[in-house]
């Protein structure tokens, strides 16, 4: 079965240290996965796709097949960066979300 | 962002009534989305569209009904509303499966 595993509900964690938002993936063919995030009173919107390869707010996210994982990172995290983070396998399938907390 | 909007934004109604929500994107793109977020629930996705007049069930799509019968519009209607209802929706527009998906700010529903 498709599924999306986010295994936090809640990621709490100082300015400047790193992040790390996990992803766990169950799908039988190639994978489209993405972050997406919503801050405070805002809509949701793409953070990252793992076909761009690309860094966005200092954050990174690799797809690792073996694992089957998409896992979100930042090194040095910020207190902006506070808001719920979505893994989403195409548009059908989400995770519940991580919501991260970052303490000044 | 302007691009997909949602209305209304806020709704209170109450059991067994009919409630329609809207959703009207100016980019035209093919698919369109409607999911409910709740807590503990993440996004579930209820309805979506290829294209005009093609609609097809997500997850959770007892109770609702959709149609699309021009590209820009995706109304989303609770033929008789129940209070399990009661959530934030949000609908959404791609350009095709695979790319960016654009999301509207959502209309919180409740159903007392």
């Amino acid at each position: 079965a498709q599924r999306v595993t986010q295994p936090e509900k809640l990621l709490s964690v100082f300015k400047g240290a790193p992040v790390e938002l996990k992803c766990n993936y169950s799908y039988s063919g190639s994978p489209e996965l993405f972050w997406y995030v919503q801050y405070s009173r805002q809509r949701l919107q793409l953070l990252l796709r793992h076909i761009s390869r690309e860094s966005i707010k200092g954050f990174t996210a690799d797809l690792n097949k073996g694992e089957t994982s998409f896992h979100l990172k930042k090194p040095f995290a910020q207190e902006e960066d506070s808001a719920m983070y979505y893994c989403a396998l195409s548009a059908v399938i989400w995770g519940l979300g991580t919501s991260l907390a970052v303490n000044p | 962002d302007a691009g997909i909007t949602q209305s209304p934004r806020y709704k209170i109604t109450e059991t067994g009534r009919q409630v329609t929500l809207m959703c009207h994107q100016t980019w035209s793109h093919s698919y369109m989305f409607w999911y409910r977020q709740d807590l503990g629930h993440g996004l579930r996705l209820i309805y979506y569209s290829a294209a005009a007049d093609i609609t097809d069930k997500g997850e959770v799509p007892d109770g609702y009904v959709v149609s699309r019968s021009k590209t820009e519009n995706f109304p989303l209607t609770l033929e008789s509303a129940t209070r399990s209802q009661t959530s934030v929706y949000f609908c959404a527009s791609r350009v095709g499966m695979g790319n960016t998906q654009y999301f509207g700010p959502g209309t919180r529903l409740t159903v007392l």
